[in-house]
């Protein structure tokens, strides 16, 4: 149990194209999901929490502009990358909270703009 | 606040021998804290928890941990290590913020294992 999956786990994109990743609660349902990203040799930095029927919470100094987060339903939260910059180029995760305050991660997104 | 210092970014040990994996943190709350293992481009594993109870974690894979209040230190430990256990390795603890359970890593340790 305790599944989460990620959509696409690489996509290579152009400079200035948006880009969507979904990531999904398999066999539970997830109000909250949580929105991280990887720098190589890093460590996780929180993005934002995603909140199912209501809009994200982003940490301090994450454009909320350009990292897009909607929880369209209890299963299914999507991170769109818009007007992608090379910058952006990273290994985004997603996790979904269980019920001893530990997280259940997702494979992960390696997202390269060019 | 809540943090997390993972001390030695890099620990080699040989295959059988003993894993050492060293984790201090600092909350003003009783701490959550846990193990997670990073393999190359995958996400992050759940290999241990410590939230309440026994103080001695056992989790997956043969690690396990000993959370110790007098040192804010959870350690993580392996008797015998295996070529498998190559990997990253994150400490964590859970903060309370902005209405959620979100959870702080440690900058992480790379584990080698070597013939």
């Amino acid at each position: 149990g305790a599944v989460v999956s990620q959509h696409p786990s690489r996509v290579i994109c152009k400079s200035g194209t948006s880009v969507k990743i979904e990531c999904r609660s398999l066999d539970f349902q997830a109000t909250t999901m949580f929105w991280y990203r990887q720098f190589p040799k890093q460590s996780l930095m929180l993005m934002a929490t995603s909140n199912e029927g209501s809009k994200a919470t982003y940490e301090q100094g994450v454009e909320k502009d350009k990292f897009l987060i909607n929880h369209a339903s209890l299963t299914l939260s999507t991170l769109t990358v818009t007007s992608a910059h090379p910058e952006d180029s990273s290994f985004y995760i997603c996790s979904a909270p269980g019920r001893s305050y530990e997280q259940y991660f997702g494979p992960g997104t390696r997202l390269t703009v060019t | 606040a809540q943090s997390v210092t993972q001390l030695g970014s890099h620990v080699s040990v040989s295959e059988g021998a003993l894993v050492l994996l060293r984790c201090n943190y600092s909350s003003s709350v009783p701490p959550y804290l846990f193990w997670y293992v990073q393999y190359p481009n995958q996400g992050l594993q759940l290999l241990l928890k410590y939230t309440t109870g026994a103080t001695l974690v056992k989790g997956i894979n043969g690690f396990e941990a000993e959370f110790k209040k007098s040192e804010t230190s959870f350690h993580l430990t392996k008797p015998s290590a295996h070529m498998s256990d190559a990997a990253e390795y994150f400490c964590a603890v859970t903060m309370f913020s902005g209405g959620y359970n979100k959870l702080i890593f440690g900058a992480g340790t790379r584990l080698a294992v070597h013939p």
